[in-house]
Formats: structure tokens, C-alpha cells, sequence
């Protein structure tokens, strides 16, 4: 069953917390994304990943950092979390040989009070 | 520079109305251009997508128009209905290093 799952699904934290995001997928894509995603607005690309240990930064890198171990799984971290990053994070995934549109888990909605 | 723009930012439509919603990139080397749809609350879902060798691309009732030399394309909602109402996304996909592109969206509601 090809799906991509986030936890947690929602998550409350205090500013200056660590926060940390999870992204699995089971399609053994090779390219995984995480987006942010502010109210009325487009997807911003944080950090693109080409497979293990091959991270990018994308558009809005400041303040998050990335951890690919393993090819199935993402993850997202904020060290000290800040109130301007509340927000909703989506994960995707997709096959980096066959022009194939990323296929998008169900997101965090993430709180920083 | 935003790299893919969308216009109109929302859309109102009559149910079995056609809606077109609008799409322009800036690098001529993205290869590929999936649409999204969005509702309230859910993460976003491929409605369909176009490669550049093509100038259309249809799907029932939602068809892609591509123009390469102008750098534009389109989205045509015939026998628009209630349920088509969402937030549409375009996007573009870079082949050099897989980079997905979204525009900010237009938000679609169709009214019955």
C-alpha cells in the first residue's frame, strides 16, 4: 500500500523546545521533501533528500535540520523551536527515475505558544 | 523569483460552469507539471500532470493546456461542481536535482 505517514499528527510545544518531526514511506522512493505550509499559502520546500546521508537545503532552511538513516524514513528537527515556526509540515516522497509527482503524507500541525 | 505563479488567487464559479485556472513558470528547464488539489484540512493530492512533449492532457472532466513557448499553462474544470471546490495548486518539477516548484495556489469554489 503505497503511503507516506507523519507523527505525530498534531503537536503542541513551548518555545525554545526541541522539536522532532517523523516521515516514513513505503515505496523505497529515493527523493523525500519537507514542506511547510502557512494559512493561504503555498508549500515552501525546507529540505529536499536524494537518498541516505544526501540532503539539500531548499528555500527555507533557517532553523530546521534533517536525518535520513535509512531510505524509508525523514525526519525534520527543530532545535529550540520559535513561535513563527507554527505551522503545518507536510512530508512527500516520490522515485527519483520515472517523472513522478511526490506523494504527500497527511501533515503535523505543529504548535509553538 | 518565484518560479511558478498562479493566477487568479480565487475563483468563483456556477455548478456546470467551466473553471480556468491559470499557470506561468520561469525556467525552461522544468520538465514536468503536476497538479494538485487541496480541501480544508487534508494534505495535498496529484489531480493530474502534463510532460512538455504534450500540449493537453485530459482526465474526464479536468484538462491540462500546455504552452511551452510561452511558458504558460492551464487548468480547464468543465461541468464544475460543488464538490471541485478546493485550493489548486501547480507546480513544476526541475530535472536536474527533483526539485517540485508549487505556485500559491487558486482557491475554487463552486457554487450549487
Amino acid at each position: 500500500d503505497m503511503k507516506v505517514t507523519q507523527m505525530p499528527r498534531y503537536l503542541i510545544k513551548r518555545m525554545g523546545e526541541n522539536v522532532l518531526l517523523e516521515c516514513g514511506q513505503d515505496m523505497s522512493h529515493e527523493t523525500m521533501y519537507w514542506y511547510r505550509q502557512d494559512p493561504g499559502l503555498g508549500l515552501q520546500l525546507i529540505y529536499i533528500s536524494y537518498d541516505v546521508d544526501s540532503n539539500s537545503e531548499g528555500d527555507i532552511p533557517k532553523g530546521y535540520r534533517v536525518s535520513r538513516k535509512k531510505r524509508e524514513h525523514f525526519s525534520l528537527i527543530l532545535d529550540s523551536a520559535k513561535t513563527n515556526q507554527t505551522s503545518v509540515y507536510f512530508c512527500a516522497s516520490s522515485s527519483g527515475h520515472n517523472n513522478q509527482a511526490p506523494l504527500f503524507g497527511e501533515g503535523t500541525r505543529l504548535s509553538v505558544l | 523569483q518565484q518560479q511558478v505563479r498562479q493566477s487568479p488567487q480565487s475563483l468563483t464559479v456556477w455548478e456546470g460552469e467551466t473553471a480556468i485556472l491559470n499557470c506561468s513558470y520561469e525556467d525552461s528547464t522544468f520538465d514536468y507539471f503536476p497538479w494538485y488539489w487541496q480541501f480544508p484540512r487534508e494534505s495535498p493530492a496529484l489531480l493530474i500532470a502534463i510532460r512538455p512533449v504534450s500540449n493537453k492532457k485530459e482526465d474526464g472532466r479536468f484538462t491540462i493546456f500546455f504552452n511551452k513557448r510561452e511558458k504558460k499553462l492551464s487548468l480547464h474544470i468543465t461541468d464544475s461542481q460543488p464538490g471541485d471546490s478546493a485550493t489548486y495548486f501547480c507546480a513544476a518539477r526541475r530535472n536536474s536535482n527533483n526539485r517540485i516548484f508549487f505556485g500559491d495556489g487558486t482557491q475554487l469554489v463552486v457554487k450549487p
